[in-house]
């Protein structure tokens, strides 16, 4: 089967660091990725590793470790407009696995 | 350019019906796939096409389930007899290769099944 695991919720405030984190167990993987969803929103892309170690666009940066089967997602700065939910998704073959999704509350 | 657009944004059909959801991807896109979400979950894969053929409907939860892609451009997901259950907003992306590639997604279809 595949499985990936994140935390439900987390909570920061503007200008914190936070880091969501990943687990996955899949038959089949190429990559690991991200997407930012504003509620009613579309899913939109945040950043891809297909290989092990960091990536880092802007505020945002990811990593992955393969051999743990983990990665993560680290949002600096935090913004009000960074909440929203996050999901880690694997690229297992053609299509893209979700995990349920990790709903970021900022405060200011 | 345009994104990846669906129709309708809302829909409300009673148990037993048929419905159809569109899908327009961003042109030039050859790759199209259709997720169905719940709420508090993730997009859950239901099917994938690589030009006009499904290249993996491995997602798709029943035989009342069907989408088609004829140009291989516009799809449409097609749910026969509708259950309760089935409630959920439907997502569409699309993504310009062969898959793997970053998939770019729709504002998706909420479909209410009273």
């Amino acid at each position: 089967g595949q499985s990936l695991e994140q935390p439900s919720e987390v909570t920061a405030v503007e200008g914190a660091i936070v880091q969501i984190n990943c687990t996955y167990q899949t038959s089949g993987f190429y990559g690991l990725s991200w997407y930012q969803q504003h509620d009613g929103g579309a899913p939109t892309f945040l950043s891809y590793n297909a290989l092990d170690g960091l990536e880092e666009t802007g505020r945002f940066s990811s990593f992955l470790s393969r051999s743990d089967s983990y990665g993560y997602l680290l949002l600096q700065e935090l913004q009000m407009k960074d909440s929203a939910s996050y999901f880690c998704a694997v690229q297992a073959g053609t299509a893209l696995i979700f995990g349920k999704g990790t709903t970021l509350s900022v405060s200011s | 350019g345009a994104g990846v657009s669906q129709t309708p944004s809302n829909k409300v059909t009673e148990k037993g019906k048929y419905v159809e959801l569109r899908c327009d991807p961003i042109s030039g896109h050859t790759a199209l796939y259709w997720y169905r979400q719940s709420l508090g979950q993730g997009p859950e894969f239901l099917i994938y096409f690589q030009g006009t053929g499904a290249a993996d409907d491995s997602g798709l939860p029943n035989d009342r389930f069907f989408a088609v892609r004829p140009e291989g451009s516009v799809s449409t997901l097609k749910i026969q007899r509708t259950e309760r259950g089935d409630s959920a907003v439907y997502l569409c992306a699309s993504s310009p290769g062969q898959g793997g590639d970053t998939q770019y997604f729709g504002p998706g279809t909420r479909l209410t099944v009273l």
